[in-house]
């Protein structure tokens, strides 16, 4: 079956510390996203990357890296300078601009990884 | 002011009642148009996507109004099922999806 996996689900890390956080997806999709959800709150897109080896920054991406060096994945490291980084990290792709003639911009998501900074 | 707004919620509505979701958003040039269910620490899933025609799926209406930039989800026959929180969701010309905050509805017997 087609989709997004993202690893791991729980993470629980000491503050200062770099964590990388998974995201592969099988469906064939060229664009990708990050977004982050606080609790009571809504999505908020951290990174996308539209096709490989490209990526821009969304609307909160300080303390954010990624990378996309294949189609399939897009990894999120949450550095040290992220301040508040506890959170619900959701992974998401669509078909992308390069598909433009079918995609309908509906985003296909992960289930998610937890990350609690203690 | 925030590019996509939701009702504040919550929501309490007694199993059948009909129930309306609003929304609206700030850049006239967005192309595409969603309603998304979340259920309680899971993901968000696409219930619907909104056209001007408007569009209906079973107990689900949505509707969209460009001249007023407003996006709207009706729910009739609500069931106990139907509680969630249903995010609005709309594609920019910056290739990119800004979601609302979120409406929590609870259905109750």
């Amino acid at each position: 079956d087609g989709g997004i996996t993202q690893s791991p689900k729980y993470l629980f890390r000491k503050e200062g510390q770099n964590v990388t956080l998974s995201c592969e997806q099988n469906l064939n999709h060229d664009a990708m996203y990050w977004y982050r959800q606080d609790p009571g709150q809504g999505l908020r897109l951290i990174y996308y990357s539209q096709i490989v080896n490209d990526f821009q920054k969304g609307d909160i991406a300080e303390g954010y890296s990624v990378s996309r060096e294949k189609k399939e994945s897009f990894p999120l490291t949450v550095t040290s300078a992220q301040k508040n980084p506890t959170a619900f990290y959701l992974c998401a792709s669509s078909k992308g601009v390069l598909d433009r003639l079918t995609d309908t911009g509906e985003l296909f998501f992960g289930e998610g990884s937890r990350l609690t900074v203690l | 002011r925030k590019e996509v707004e939701q009702d504040p919620g919550p929501f309490n509505v007694p199993e059948g009642a009909t129930v309306a979701f609003n929304c609206t958003y700030s850049n006239s040039a967005s192309q595409s148009f969603f309603w998304y269910r979340q259920d309680c620490r899971k993901e968000p899933k696409l219930l619907m996507s909104v056209y001007s025609s408007g569009n209906e799926d079973g107990r689900f209406t949505a509707q969209l109004n460009r001249a007023s930039q407003y996006i709207s989800l009706l729910i009739r026959d609500s069931k106990l099922s139907d509680s969630a929180t249903y995010l609005c969701a709309v594609h920019t010309g910056g290739f990119k999806t800004i979601f609302g905050a979120g409406t929590r509805l609870f259905v109750k017997a």
